[in-house]
């Protein structure tokens, strides 16, 4: 069964500029997570969606947004980028319907903002 | 929210078993212990969970304290692919069936030839 993939793996942009990544989950998952990752912050929640729903929302500003597709495909978005905007963001995909399912991880969009 | 505490970093020589600790004190009756780990910047990489019982896959052994206020992973035999930032986490279970997994900054395991 194929993994997480997220596209693109690298991205530059500038400060005011905005952008999209994308997730595919593993066949079958319905739950996409996002996460953010700078150094010294550790994993940061950014929105969890299920069934085309956003379920739970972590502490980003609105500039931070998302949506799910109906294949379950994720993608989310980032608005007028900041430099502290630069990191790397991180898509789980779970089963999504018991408490204690398993979250697994893509390799990550690696975003730098200039 | 239970929080978990890590040693920072942690050696280990290959083919020894490497025990990396995580401290949870705080961890309430419903809540997991999952255990991930990271290499280089990579997605990361599901190693193993549990709850009150300990657990055993094929890649490590999960070892939980009696009052869970702790647990212990376990790589049997550590080779240097197993060089990695490990991360110990509580999963809390929010109201509607919503969850959040709690990150800190995990355990750097070095393993050195």
């Amino acid at each position: 069964k194929a993994g997480v993939t997220q596209t693109p793996r690298y991205l530059i942009k500038t400060r005011g500029q905005q952008v999209t990544l994308s997730c595919s989950p593993i066949s079958g998952h319905r739950s996409v997570s996002w996460y953010q990752q700078t150094p010294g912050q550790g994993l940061q929640f950014l929105f969890e969606y299920f069934s085309e729903t956003q379920r739970n929302k972590g502490n980003f500003p609105g500039r931070f947004s998302g949506r799910q597709f109906s294949n379950s495909r994720s993608e989310m978005n980032v608005s007028t980028l900041e430099l502290g905007d630069s990191a790397l963001y991180l898509c789980a995909s779970s089963l999504g319907g018991q408490a204690s399912d398993t979250q697994y991880f893509g390799p990550g969009t690696r975003l730098t903002v200039l | 929210d239970a929080k978990t505490t890590q040693p920072t970093s942690m050696d280990c020589a290959e083919g020894r078993a490497a025990n990396l600790p995580c401290n949870h004190s705080t961890i309430s009756g419903n809540e997991y212990v999952y255990w991930y780990r990271q290499i280089h910047s990579q997605g990361p990489q599901y190693i193993i969970h549990g709850l009150k019982n300990n657990e055993t896959n094929e890649m490590a052994s999960l070892i939980i304290t009696e009052d869970r206020k702790s647990s212990t992973l376990i790589l049997p035999h550590a080779t240097l692919r197993d060089t990695a930032v490990y991360y110990c986490i509580v999963r809390r279970l929010d109201a509607g069936n919503n969850r959040k997994l709690i990150w800190g900054l995990g355990t750097s395991l070095a393993v050195n030839p």
